[in-house]
C-alpha cells in the first residue's frame, strides 16, 4: 500500500540546538498534516500543508511542503526541553480514499538540557 | 464533551474473548477514525466512517475487527477472538469534516494474555 517514510526515526539535541525531521512519499500527496505526541499522550495536530511550495511557521517550529507534494519537513530552531516527544507527518494521497490520513513512523526527539 | 472519549481506557482479556471497544467524538463532528498504534510506531488506519456510513474499511486486520457507528455519533470496534497479536493501543479520532485536522483520544490500551 501507500505508505509515507519519516528519517530519522530518533534525534538527540543538546538544548539550543536545532531539529529537522523529513517526510516523504512516492506518491503526491494531496495535503500533509502534523502532529506531535508527548510522553505517555496522544497524537496533537501542529498543521496542515496543502499548496506545493508551501511554508508555515509557528513560532520556532517552521513547516515546508516540497514543490512535488511528495515531502516534507518541519525544522525546531533551538529546542527546548518542551520540544520532547515524537512527530509524525500524517499525509493524504490523492484519488480514492483520500480521506485516509497515512501516518508515518515518526521521529522521536530526546533534548538534552 | 470537550474532547474524543475513549472507553475503557485499559481492557485486559484472554486469548479467544470478544473485546467492544467505545469511542464517543466530539460534538458535531461528522467524521471519525479508528487506528491502532504499536509502541513505538505511528498509528496505523484501520476504519472511516462519515457520518454513519462506514466508507473506507481497507485497514481492518482480518474479518475478527469489525466497528459500526450506527447514528452517526458514539461507535464501537470489536474484535472477535481475540489473538495475542491483537495487544496494542487503539485510538479513536474525529474531525469536523473528511479533510480536517483530527482530533485524537486517549486511546484503549488492549492487552491479549
Amino acid at each position: 500500500g501507500q505508505q509515507v517514510m519519516q528519517i530519522p526515526q530518533y534525534q538527540h539535541v543538546q538544548e539550543g540546538e536545532d531539529f529537522t525531521t523529513y517526510c516523504n512519499s512516492s506518491t503526491t500527496l494531496s495535503n500533509i498534516q502534523w502532529y506531535k505526541q508527548r510522553p505517555g499522550g496522544h497524537p496533537v495536530f501542529l498543521i496542515q500543508l496543502v499548496k506545493s511550495g508551501e511554508v508555515k511557521k509557528q513560532k520556532r517550529l517552521t513547516f515546508q511542503f516540497g514543490e512535488a507534494k511528495k515531502n516534507s519537513s518541519l525544522h525546531i530552531t533551538a529546542t527546548q526541553t518542551t520540544d520532547v516527544g515524537t512527530y509524525f507527518c500524517a499525509g493524504r494521497f490523492l484519488g480514492a480514499g483520500s480521506y485516509q490520513l497515512t501516518f508515518g513512523k515518526g521521529t522521536k526527539l530526546s533534548v538534552i538540557p | 464533551g470537550a474532547g474524543v472519549s475513549q472507553s475503557p481506557r485499559y481492557k485486559v482479556t484472554k486469548r479467544g474473548q470478544d473485546v467492544a471497544l467505545r469511542c464517543d467524538p466530539i460534538s458535531g463532528h461528522v467524521s471519525l477514525y479508528w487506528y491502532r498504534q504499536a509502541l513505538g510506531q505511528g498509528p496505523e488506519f484501520l476504519t472511516y466512517f462519515n457520518y454513519e456510513a462506514q466508507q473506507d474499511k481497507s485497514g481492518l486486520p482480518n474479518d475478527r475487527f469489525s466497528a459500526e457507528r450506527p447514528e452517526g455519533s458514539i461507535s464501537t470496534l470489536t474484535i472477535q477472538r481475540t489473538e495475542q497479536r491483537d495487544s496494542a493501543m487503539y485510538r479513536c479520532a474525529s474531525s469536523e469534516g473528511q479533510y480536517e485536522k483530527l482530533f485524537f483520544g486517549s486511546g484503549t490500551q488492549l492487552s491479549v494474555l
